[in-house]
């Protein structure tokens, strides 16, 4: 069971490349969603998504966009990479909207832009 | 400023110790989730709390969410070095709670030595 992958692992952009971030779960998990970490920060809600087809802002979607076709996978897309997007970001995965489940981290993936 | 407030953001102790960590939010919390974090990996689960008063344990660790659930602490009894790393505390702030959609604090970095 690999739980929550995220790929790659480590990436340098150039500023305005573009890329995507993948992020796959294998629990058939309703709900995905996708954070930065920045130092002094804690975690910051980007995007997220309740199921296939239905995505939604988090606190920091600006730069950012998703779409959700499958229920295991959740891309993240830098339109136009900028410095301030040098973070580490993380794919998380639940259960649906019962309150009492944890949500799966996948290990992150740390993104600088020069 | 953080919706979720964690204390300290750092903390030195010798190992064998007893220390607490605790997570404020001027809001109701429908949801509170602890998760430890090691530097460059992803976000271990280690527990939730939904209840007014309720109280979790497992092995030296013990969280609890108040009577109000507006605060909650996670408090390691006898530490040891391999409780050392970043814990963060995440909650949901709406009434309709997802662990894929929390806010969270700042984190606070404990190192344990021996």
């Amino acid at each position: 069971n690999a739980g929550v992958t995220q790929t790659p692992k480590f990436q340098v952009l150039k500023t305005g490349q573009s890329m995507t971030l993948q992020c796959a779960q294998d629990m058939n998990h309703e709900y995905m969603s996708w954070y930065r970490q920045d130092p002094g920060m804690g975690l910051r809600l980007i995007h997220y998504s309740v199921g296939a087809g239905i995505t939604d802002q988090g606190e920091v979607p600006n730069g950012y966009n998703v779409s959700r076709s499958t229920t295991e996978d959740f891309p993240l897309r830098l339109l136009s990479a900028a410095p301030s997007q040098t973070s580490v970001y993380f794919c998380a995965s639940s259960y649906d909207r019962e309150w009492n489940t944890e949500a799966f981290f996948g290990q992150g993936t740390r993104l600088t832009v020069v | 400023s953080q919706e979720l407030e964690q204390s300290p953001q750092s903390l030195i102790v010798q190992e064998g110790k007893n220390l607490t960590i605790n997570c404020t939010s001027s809001k109701t919390l429908y949801g509170l989730y602890w998760y430890k974090q090691k530097y460059g990996e992803g976000l271990i689960f280690l527990m939730m709390l939904q209840k007014g008063g309720e109280e979790k344990s497992h092995e030296k660790i013990t969280a609890k969410l108040d009577e109000k659930k507006q605060q909650s602490s996670l408090h390691i009894t006898a530490s040891q070095p391999s409780h050392a790393g970043i814990y963060l505390c995440g909650a949901d702030m709406g009434e309709e709670t997802s662990g894929s959609r929390l806010t969270f604090g700042e984190g606070t970095q404990l190192t344990v030595n021996p």
